[in-house]
């Protein structure tokens, strides 16, 4: 259990563009997702939590207007990257927390990433 | 100072012995604590997870947690050439977040 998908698994696009990338939790359902970036050979940098039907929470220093976030259900959250760049270009990971564990148990099952690549 | 520090790698260990990783965080009101394995090119996966002061095993992994010197660590016995990987430390913080250290890569030489 505790599978969570994202697509695409990869993606190419020109400067200026628009992507979107879907996470999905695909056995549970999950109120809270997070979104990460990973740039090569650094850790994984927090940029929002994305809420069941309300506002992502953004990280300092995450542009929100670039990055919008949506979580219209409990088991998909999307992010968009607008206007990409190429300083956009990353590995991009989300997250999910199971809804139904109790206890506050704060186990992330992590997607396997998007690696976007913008020319 | 940073949240979660690791120690600098990366570490090199013959086939067969024990990997040490190390984690030290800043938050005493910390309660979770993670230990993620995460290959070139993949996203992390889950390998330990420890709550309570001590030692907890699985498999050839033990989770060390020390709360009042606000450290934890990871030992990999028998090392295997699979095991050749970068470890991230992660330790909740408010909201479930999760804070990740810099990650220490663990080379194990056949």
């Amino acid at each position: 259990g505790a599978v969570v998908s994202q697509h695409p698994s990869w993606v190419i696009c020109k400067s200026g563009t628009s992507v979107k990338i879907e996470c999905r939790s695909l056995d549970f359902q999950a109120t809270t997702m997070f979104w990460y970036r990973q740039f090569p050979k650094q850790s994984l940098m927090l940029m929002a939590t994305s809420n069941e039907g309300s506002k992502a929470t953004y990280e300092q220093g995450v542009e929100k207007d670039k990055f919008l976030i949506n979580h219209a259900s409990l088991t998909l959250s999307t992010l968009t990257v607008t206007s990409a760049h190429p300083e956009d270009s990353s590995f991009y990971i989300c997250s999910a927390r199971d809804s139904g564990l109790a206890g506050g148990f704060d186990e992330q099952f992590f997607g396997p990433g998007t690696r976007l690549t913008v020319l | 100072q940073k949240e979660v520090e690791q120690n600098s790698g990366p570490l090199s260990v013959p086939e067969g012995a024990i990997a040490s990783l190390n984690c030290t965080y800043s938050d005493r009101g910390s309660q979770s604590f993670f230990w993620y394995r995460q290959y070139s090119g993949k996203s992390p996966e889950l390998i330990m997870f420890i709550y309570s002061n001590g030692d907890k095993e699985d498999g050839r992994f033990t989770a060390q947690l020390n709360k009042a010197s606000q450290y934890v660590s990871l030992l990999i016995r028998d090392s295997q050439p699979s095991d050749s990987a970068t470890y991230l430390c992660a330790v909740n913080m408010a909201d479930y977040k999760l804070s990740f250290g810099a990650g220490t890569t663990v080379t194990v030489r056949a």
